[in-house]
C-alpha cells in the first residue's frame, strides 16, 4: 500500500528558512499536500501541487516535487513563532474521493 | 473556522459506554471521512462516505460504527471501545476530485 514519511521533528530558529521532506512510495500519486494543525485544532490545507509540476511558491511557502525521487519538501521562508505547529504531507491518487494518505507530521518548533 | 464542526471536542468514556461522535458541515461536500490520528503515527482513514453511501472501510474495528444519515452530517458510534482507542477523531469533507480536503477541530476521546 501507499507510504508517506516525514521525520518526527524539526528545530528552527525565528527568521530562518524550515525545510519539511516527505517522501511517498505511490508513483501513481497525483496531489500531493502539505496540512498544518496547530494545537487543540483540525488540520489546515496550506497548499498542494500537482505531479505534474515540480515546484509551487506562495508567498513564503515553497513546495518542491522530485517525482523522480518520489520526494516532496516545504520550505517556510523568515520562519515566525507562529509557524509553530505539526504539518503534514498527504498523497492521493484517487480521483472523485479524497482517499489521502497522510505521514505521520513534522513538529516544527521555532527558536527565539 | 473551515466550515466542518465536530461535537463535542473532548469526550472520557468507560469502555462499557456507548457515545456519538458527530460532524456537520454546510459547505455542500459530497464526501466526508473518519481519520483518527495517535501520537506519532500517521493519520489512519478510518471510513469514507460519498453521497451517503459508504464506500471505503479500512478494515476498522465493529465497536466503531458510522452513520450518514445525509450529505452533511456524520456520525461516529462507539461502544465497548478499548484504552488503546484514545486518540483525536477528525472528521473531514470534500467535493472530490483532487480538490480541498477540510477538516474539523476533532475530538479527544480518552478511553479509562
Amino acid at each position: 500500500g501507499e507510504d508517506v514519511e516525514q521525520s518526527l521533528f524539526l528545530s528552527v530558529r525565528e527568521g530562518d528558512s524550515s525545510v519539511i521532506n516527505c517522501t511517498y512510495t505511490d508513483s501513481s500519486s497525483t496531489y500531493l499536500y502539505w496540512y498544518k494543525q496547530e494545537p487543540g485544532a483540525g488540520l489546515q490545507l496550506l497548499t498542494y501541487i500537482f505531479s505534474n509540476m515540480d515546484m509551487k511558491q506562495d508567498q513564503r511557502l515553497t513546495v518542491l516535487l522530485n517525482k523522480k525521487d518520489k520526494h516532496l519538501s516545504l520550505r517556510i521562508a523568515d520562519t515566525q513563532t507562529g509557524d509553530s505547529a505539526i504539518y503534514f504531507c498527504a498523497e492521493t491518487t484517487v480521483f472523485g474521493n479524497e482517499k489521502l494518505t497522510f505521514g505521520t507530521g513534522t513538529r516544527l518548533t521555532i527558536i527565539p | 473556522e473551515t466550515g466542518v464542526t465536530q461535537t463535542p471536542r473532548h469526550l472520557v468514556m468507560g469502555m462499557t459506554n456507548k457515545k456519538s461522535l458527530k460532524c456537520e458541515q454546510h459547505l455542500g461536500h459530497n464526501a466526508m471521512y473518519w481519520y483518527k490520528q495517535s501520537a506519532k503515527k500517521p493519520l489512519e482513514l478510518m471510513f469514507v462516505y460519498n453521497f451517503k453511501e459508504q464506500t471505503e472501510n479500512n478494515s476498522v474495528p465493529s465497536r466503531f460504527s458510522p452513520e450518514c444519515p445525509n450529505s452533511s452530517h456524520l456520525f461516529l458510534h462507539l461502544h465497548t471501545l478499548q484504552p488503546e482507542d484514545s486518540a483525536l477523531y477528525l472528521c473531514a469533507s470534500s467535493q472530490g476530485t483532487g480538490a480541498e480536503a477540510f477538516f474539523g477541530q476533532g475530538t479527544r476521546l480518552t478511553v479509562v
